[in-house]
């Protein structure tokens, strides 16, 4: 059975970076095919952050791009989120998300973390 | 980018009303969409993928069609428990984007 679980600060101050790790349960995250990160903000829609490959190439969204990194610990079966300078345009639900076994589109996301808020805030 | 405008952004129906939810792209995108039911408090859900092809476990009554730029969402007959926001999503290219998510509520 494949599990999500984010964890990670739930406040930050502006300019601080955001740090945040997924651990999986049920897949390797050195031989899954991707793992992706998702964003929405209260009370608004869904937002991609960036997914990282097993090859190891990592895509970002254009609009973060100067801001995010996204890496793979294999070591914990983990994969983490790091988001700099934050603003409180940053405060949103932070989902970890991955597709099922076998499936090789290009954003096709499975199986979901149940989420965690970040607040950006002085 | 790939603009998705999804419409309505939010619609009321009676229980077993047929509702169909819309999803236009900004350029061609074949078939390379997913659906996604996100209930409050929750995760989205992934519905269906390849526009049409409904997920293991889903029920019967959703549906999805089209292709190119137009695509259709339909519950053939709403339940109490389709109450949820819902999502379309490509996967063309990167960087994928979502429409901004059809609200469904019960009259």
């Amino acid at each position: 059975q494949v599990h999500l679980q984010e964890s990670g600060p739930g406040l930050l101050k502006p300019s601080e970076t955001l740090s945040l790790t997924c651990t999986v349960s049920g897949y390797s995250v050195s031989s899954h095919y991707y793992w992706g990160w998702i964003r929405q903000p209260p009370g608004k829609g869904l937002e991609w952050i960036g997914t990282i490959y097993q090859s190891g190439s990592t895509y970002y969204n254009p609009s973060l791009k100067s801001r995010v990194t996204i890496s793979v610990d294999t070591s914990k079966n983990q994969f983490s989120l790091e988001l700099t300078s934050v603003t409180a345009t940053d405060t949103a639900v932070y989902y970890c998300a991955t597709p099922a076994e076998g499936v090789f589109r290009l954003g096709q996301f499975d199986y979901w973390g149940q989420g965690t808020l970040v607040t950006v805030s002085s | 980018d790939i603009q998705m405008t999804q419409s309505p952004s939010s619609l009321s129906a009676f229980v077993g009303d047929r509702v169909t939810i819309t999803c236009q792209a900004s350029q061609d995108i074949s078939n390379y969409l997913n659906w996604y039911q996100q209930k409050p408090g929750k995760a989205p859900k992934l519905l269906i993928c390849d526009a049409s092809n409904l997920e293991t476990g889903v029920p019967s009554r959703f549906s999805g069609s089209g292709s190119g730029t137009d695509f259709t969402f339909t519950i053939s007959s709403l339940q109490p428990e389709d109450i949820a926001t819902y999502y379309c999503q490509h996967y063309n290219n990167f960087p994928l984007t979502f429409g901004g998510g059809t609200k469904v509520e019960i009259k």
